[in-house]
């Protein structure tokens, strides 16, 4: 079935630091989502991304889907200690809809 | 945050009884989701419902159940509970289609003896 790898699953950087995560599929996605978890929180949606080849960002966080439509990226510029959490991508299925969510991607920033 | 809510929030419990978790939305949305969550393998989903009384199977389904009577409610039952089922179980809602965004309730953590 449809799977959603992302890497790395986890990351220690200083503050200040760049982080990337990524994220790949065995099929072409209808669109992908990224999600953010904080310690002991649930998951909040951040972003979707929809057309071949988009990027869009959010402050420091800059979030890229792929020109096949099969992988994704999220790079935080500078990180600060209040981007800990885990960080998921989420593919939508070109055929059935349904999300598949990557395994996630901790992130320690240490001060 | 979307208007929901889970519970128990916390639960502990004995291998092979009955666990009944509920899930509770004020949003008025179709879909509705049961994720457990694990060490190392992120979101996996377990059923979902697209309407009252309109359910499916999702990728780690075995053992569980599901039930909704009314919009705002979706329960999931774990008929014989056993320590493997021990994890964060998150319920989540999306509006009017199922690749829609998704917003989650705050989670129950079940532990099974």
């Amino acid at each position: 079935g449809q799977q959603v790898m992302q890497i790395p699953q986890y990351q220690h950087v200083q503050e200040g630091e760049d982080f990337t995560t990524y994220c790949n599929s065995s099929t072409t996605l209808s669109n992908i989502q990224w999600y953010k978890q904080r310690p002991g929180g649930h998951p909040v949606f951040l972003i979707q991304l929809v057309k071949s080849g988009e990027v869009k960002k959010q402050k420091r966080l800059t979030f890229q889907f792929g020109e096949a439509k099969k992988n994704s990226s999220l790079h935080i510029t500078a990180t600060q200690t209040t981007d800990v959490g885990t960080y998921f991508c989420a593919g939508a299925s070109g055929n059935t809809g349904k999300l598949i969510f990557g395994q996630g991607t901790t992130l320690q920033v240490k001060p | 945050d979307a208007g929901i809510t889970q519970s128990p929030r916390h639960k502990v419990t004995e291998t092979g009884t009955p666990v009944t978790l509920r899930c509770h939305q004020t949003e008025n949305h179709r879909y509705m989701y049961w994720y457990r969550q694990d060490p190392g393998h992120g979101l996996r989903l377990i059923h979902y419902s697209y309407g009252v009384k309109d359910t499916d199977k999702g990728e780690v389904s075995d053992g569980y159940s599901v039930s909704r009577s009314k919009t705002e409610d979706f329960l999931l039952t774990l008929e014989s509970a056993t320590s493997s089922q021990t994890s964060v179980y998150f319920c989540a809602i999306s509006e009017s289609q199922i690749q829609e965004t998704q917003y989650f309730g705050p989670g129950t953590r079940l532990l099974v003896l």
